[in-house]
């Protein structure tokens, strides 16, 4: 059983754009959705975490999560060079196994 | 600004042999995991760690693997008999509340 999936792309962009990243998950029992940004050869590093279902927005990057269709997503605005990274959403249910997607790999070209 | 501190960064090994992968989580988490990331895969639950002793763990994590948090600081995964699926990244993950980890920036295992 695939937990969850996400189109691993390539993405590419350029500058200034909106940037949108999703995923989808199975378990209705998931609580928790994170988003991480990897570098290559770099652990995931947390950029947004939310808790049921709504939006949070945190400066460029909104996080939006619809537990009725099972959907997440990720928003990045006005797009840099430097968010070019392969992007992770996460969740979990206890907490304790984090389900990652495969990534969406994004070049923002300049 | 604090990080989860993760040595060596690449560790070659024998099949068959003994690795111990070191972690230093960042001071003050309570909640302490272990992942990997088998190259172009996705990151993968190996095992928690909470109150001194092991919350959860996956199917990946049998009797050939172990954890321990020897003195308070440090945070280390033995792998006692390694085999040749074992070669992977090795992350440790720590975090104050189970939904916010930090990860450190890996162990490369090369089992060869």
């Amino acid at each position: 059983q695939k937990e969850v999936e996400q189109d691993p792309g390539p993405l590419s962009v350029p500058e200034g754009a909106i940037v949108s990243l999703n995923c989808t998950y199975s378990n209705s029992a998931f609580q928790y959705f994170m988003w991480y940004r990897q570098y290559s050869r770099k652990g995931p590093e947390l950029l947004m975490y939310t808790y049921s279902s709504g939006n949070k927005e945190d400066g460029r990057f909104t996080a939006q999560v619809d537990k009725s269709s099972k959907y997440i997503s990720l928003f990045i605005r006005d797009s840099q060079p430097s968010d070019s990274a392969t992007y992770l959403c996460a969740t979990t249910n206890t907490g304790n196994q984090f389900y990652f997607g495969t990534g969406t790999s994004l070049t923002v070209i300049p | 600004e604090p990080e989860v501190t993760q040595t060596p960064s690449h560790q070659v090994t024998q099949m068959g042999q003994e690795v111990i992968l070191r972690c230093v989580p960042i001071s003050n988490h309570l909640y302490f995991y272990w992942y990997r990331q088998i190259l172009g895969q996705k990151v993968e639950f190996l095992v928690s760690f909470y109150n001194n002793e092991i919350s959860e763990k996956s199917e990946i994590f049998d009797d050939q693997f172990s954890v321990e948090r020897p003195d308070g600081s440090n945070f280390t995964l033995k792998i006692r008999s390694t085999k040749l699926e074992d070669s992977a990244m090795y992350f440790c993950a720590s975090g104050m509340a189970r939904e916010k980890l930090f990860f450190g920036s890996g162990t490369q295992l090369s089992v060869l």
